[in-house]
């Protein structure tokens, strides 16, 4: 049973770019969150994904968007990349929206913005 | 004052201590709460969850004190592979937005 995978594993992005990160979730589940990690803290709850909608959102600007696809797959979106964009980025599925304690993470995508 | 704090250590300690961590919360109006486990340049893992009468998994014990907004995880007998990073998780009211404190560091040594 394949856990939640990213792609890419790293990347390396210059000022001003967009880039596209991709999540497919662990078997069963139907909800994809979005993290973003920075050196030496927790993760930060993006938003959440969930019947192909947004449902929740944290604090992030517009800049960041996503999408969720039939399958439940999902990818997270960034334009106009910032140097305060470089962190890891955490993709993480549950059974439903408020399940946490069914919330699988996979193993993340770092971004290097120059 | 942020919503969920925690001291970043590290907290160093010899195999077979007991250490204990406490994470404090801002909003009196969290209502779930969790303990989450990340090794070095991995993905965090549930550990587990806080229930009001506090509850064990272990040599894991977790409490919650509402009165005084914290949550706290007590590690009996530590293992060199205890050694990771532990994350608290607080969710307020029906948002169901997960708030991470920045972690809590252990090193266990022989």
């Amino acid at each position: 049973d394949a856990g939640v995978t990213q792609s890419p594993t790293h990347l390396i992005k210059t000022r001003g770019q967009q880039v596209t990160l991709r999540c497919s979730p662990k078997s069963g589940h139907d909800t994809v969150s979005w993290y973003q990690q920075a050196l030496g803290q927790g993760p930060q709850f993006i938003f959440q994904y969930y019947e192909e909608e947004e449902r929740q959102r944290g604090n992030f600007p517009d800049r960041f968007s996503g999408h969720q696809f039939p399958n439940y797959s999902s990818e997270l979106n960034v334009n106009a990349l910032l140097l305060g964009d470089s962190a890891l980025y955490l993709c993480a599925s549950s059974q439903t929206p408020g399940r946490i304690d069914t919330q699988y993470f996979g193993p993340g995508t770092r971004l290097t913005v120059l | 004052r942020k919503e969920v704090e925690q001291d970043p250590g590290p907290f160093n300690v010899p195999e077979g201590a007991t250490v204990a961590f406490n994470c404090t919360y801002s909003n009196s109006a969290s209502q779930s709460f969790f303990w989450y486990r990340q090794d070095c340049r991995k993905e965090p893992k549930l550990l587990m969850s806080v229930y009001s009468s506090g509850n064990e998994d272990g040599r894991f014990t977790a409490q919650l004190n509402r009165a005084s907004q914290y949550i706290s995880l007590l590690i009996r007998d530590s293992k060199l592979s205890d050694s990771a990073t532990y994350l608290c998780v607080v969710i307020t009211g029906g948002s169901y937005i997960p708030t991470f404190g920045r972690g809590t560091s252990l090193i266990v040594h022989p």
